[in-house]
């Protein structure tokens, strides 16, 4: 079956500390995309990746990092430098231009305690 | 600036007709996509309208009109599993998605 996964689905951390969510496809897509999705708010875009080896900074990067070091992996590190880091992240991938549909992972719901 | 805009919150009773809105003012318009989220769940697809007019797709439909920026989901037959969140979202011109907060639309029997 082809699809997105993400794991894990919750995941608790104590502040400070630094957690890196996972995020796998085997759709053959080459854009990958992650998320900020908070309550009563639009998703967010943090980082997103066109091709392997390269990633841009989206509207909310600040204290999170990526890699894109093969086409099917796109891992989310959010650091102890995020300053409000509790969320649920969504990882979403697409063939390649934004007029394609992205499609989603399940999301990794994050809370810093 | 860009932003796009959506009703917070609507209730319509099963059975019913309901029409969500959206409206939209981005700096390049690559098409607009509609998305379904249930409470705790990823966003799935709905719709996607790049030229003006009505899309239907079974008991779901999607109309656009690019001079007004504006569009809106409309639901017929509605079911208690339709209860959701419905985001739009609109494609810009640099390979990123600009999204509305979603509207949660409540089913009541």
């Amino acid at each position: 079956d082809g699809g997105i996964t993400q794991s894990p689905k919750y995941l608790f951390r104590k502040e400070g500390q630094n957690v890196t969510l996972s995020c796998e496809q085997n759709l053959n897509h080459d854009a990958m995309y992650w998320y900020r999705q908070d309550p009563g708010q639009g998703l967010r875009l943090i980082y997103y990746s066109q091709i392997v080896n390269d990633f841009q900074k989206g509207d909310i990067a600040e204290g999170y990092s990526v890699s894109r070091e093969k086409k099917e992996s796109f891992p989310l590190t959010v650091t102890s430098a995020q300053k409000n880091p509790t969320a649920f992240y969504l990882c979403a991938s697409a063939t390649e231009t934004s007029t394609d549909t992205q499609y989603f992972g399940p999301g990794t719901r994050l809370t810093v305690l | 600036g860009q932003n796009i805009d959506q009703p917070t919150e609507m209730t319509a009773t099963e059975g019913a007709i309901v029409q969500i809105n959206c409206t939209y003012q981005t700096s390049g318009f690559n098409g607009l996509f509609w998305y379904q989220q249930h409470a705790g769940e990823a966003p799935t697809f709905l719709s996607y309208n790049v030229l003006d007019g009505l899309e239907e797709k079974g008991r779901f439909s999607s109309f656009l009109s690019r001079s007004k920026g504006y569009s809106y989901l409309l639901l017929k037959e509605l079911q208690m599993k339709d209860s959701a969140s419905y985001l739009c979202a609109v494609g810009g011109s640099n390979y990123q998605l600009i999204w509305g907060a979603g509207t949660k639309l409540i089913i009541k029997p």
